[in-house]
């Protein structure tokens, strides 16, 4: 089983400040890695996949990078709606076997 | 746009069978993509359950495998999961998901449905 492991569990960050968030894989997964933002009460919303392609819709603000084993998601200029919790997914096996991280919450500093 | 919804129970006594059903709407669940299950404990990060094709072909979590069974149903553009033997850990927020299917990879969930908050008492 791949393990996700992201850091930090928590993010305090101003608005209008860059974000950094990190998401380890135990094992290489080249660049088959997703991100979500999750706020209270709503469904995980997709971000990023492939680790560096913007979902529709997504802003600009929003960037993906990594490979392998190493992935950062990086918000810039941070929005009001930018804070919640934030979960990356590999989808590197075959058959499929799923894991996600364990979130980074991003909070309003 | 495509949207997912689950239904079912919101409230399963220990020992019985969750069961939920996911209505895709506007998108035919015969498009390619597979269709899956996740679920979120309460304050807690997100597992995935389990994935089906249009053709009935499944996988799933190998630590819940013994325990769940989806379907599909494409005449009602419907997929279903059902998980035994289930107790007060079973307890979560059930999502459903398309199970985005690129260039033969099986990948990424997009879009979820709202998710339903299965309560195992």
């Amino acid at each position: 089983e791949i393990v996700m492991t992201q850091s930090p569990a928590t993010l305090s960050v101003s608005p209008g400040e860059r974000a950094t968030l990190s998401c380890r894989a135990s094992q290489s997964i080249s660049n088959n890695l997703a991100w979500y933002q999750q706020k209270p009460g709503q469904a995980p919303r997709l971000l990023i996949y492939g680790a560096s392609t913007r979902a529709t819709g997504i802003p600009a603000r929003f960037s993906g990078s990594g490979s392998g084993t190493e992935f950062t998601l990086t918000i810039s200029s941070l929005q009001s709606e930018d804070f919640a919790v934030y979960y990356c997914q590999q989808y590197s096996n075959w058959p499929p076997m799923y894991s996600f991280g364990q979130g980074t919450k991003l909070e309003i500093k | 746009q495509v949207q997912l919804q689950e239904s079912g129970p919101g409230l399963v006594k220990p020992s019985e069978t969750l069961s939920l059903t996911c209505t895709v709407y506007n998108f035919s669940i015969n498009s390619g993509h597979y269709w899956g299950w996740i679920r979120q404990p309460p304050g807690e990060g997100l597992e995935w359950i389990g994935s089906i094709y249009q053709s009935g072909t499944t996988y799933y979590n190998p630590s819940l495998k013994r325990r769940v069974t989806i379907s599909v149903d494409t005449s009602k553009n419907q997929f279903s999961l059902k998980l035994s033997s289930v107790t007060a850990a079973d307890t979560a927020f059930y999502f459903c998901a398309r199970n985005f299917m690129f260039r033969g990879v099986v990948s990424w969930f997009d879009p979820w449905g709202q998710g339903t908050l299965v309560t195992v008492s």
